[in-house]
């Protein structure tokens, strides 16, 4: 079976600092993705980067850069320059090859602090 | 286009009732799902459908709740008889994916802002 671990429930970060958000998977299969979504308070999942499995590049979109280990089953999001409005829920979600729903881990709650 | 629209955002239900979750799905996206969100918590996979067929329904937590997606485009999630543990948010998403082999970008799920589900 597939799972997703995210040990930091909760996280601070200063504004304008970098903070990276842990998550590691388990997963036999050789083909999946991984996609990391923001949640703030108002409750829609917002989609923030994806990396597949073969890719042999580190995934990067604007702020947003995904630290991919495939030996360890680690794909941590990196936020730089933390603003305000990051403080939010962020998930880090699976899917393999073959199965078409996505594993969600149980979220880290970051706050930005001025 | 227009992103995952949900209807209602908010539902009070008193124990017993049934109630009817509707999702829009964006325009063209194949694959749609459901998933059901409890409070502080990740969320959970409930049912699939590749257009009007419903491929997946293992993560449905028991006979009373009920999807279906008739033309392949909106989709509406049934729970009948509520009890206070079906109280979550529920959550729709869609994707372009046709779910061939491979995981690949098509594969994001972009979803809804969800209806929140109290049952009383």
């Amino acid at each position: 079976a597939q799972k997703i671990t995210q040990t930091q429930p909760g996280m601070f970060v200063q504004e304008k600092e970098a903070v990276t958000l842990d998550c590691t998977y388990d997963t036999s299969d050789q083909s999946y993705g991984l996609f990391w979504y923001k949640q703030p308070s108002s409750g829609e999942m917002i989609f923030l980067i994806y990396q597949g499995s073969y890719d042999e590049q580190n995934a990067t979109e604007g702020r947003y850069s995904l630290n991919f280990q495939k030996a360890r089953k680690s794909a941590n999001l990196v936020i730089s320059a933390s603003q305000l409005g990051d403080s939010a829920m962020y998930f880090c979600a699976m899917r393999v090859n073959y199965g078409q729903n996505f594993v969600f881990g149980p979220g880290t709650r970051l706050s930005v602090l001025p | 286009g227009a992103g995952v629209s949900q209807s209602p955002r908010y539902k009070v239900a008193k124990r017993g009732q049934d109630v009817a979750l509707r999702c829009d799905p964006i325009s063209g996206h194949v694959s749609l799902f459901w998933y059901q969100q409890a409070l502080g918590q990740g969320p959970e996979f409930l049912t699939y459908f590749q257009n009007e067929a419903q491929l997946d329904k293992s993560g449905l937590p028991s006979d009373r709740f009920f999807a279906e997606r008739p033309e392949g485009s909106v989709s509406t999630l049934k729970i009948q008889r509520t009890q206070q543990e079906d109280s979550a948010v529920y959550l729709c998403a869609s994707s372009s994916s046709l779910g061939l082999a491979g995981v690949g970008h098509t594969d994001t799920q972009y979803f809804g802002p969800g209806t929140r589900l109290t049952v009383l």
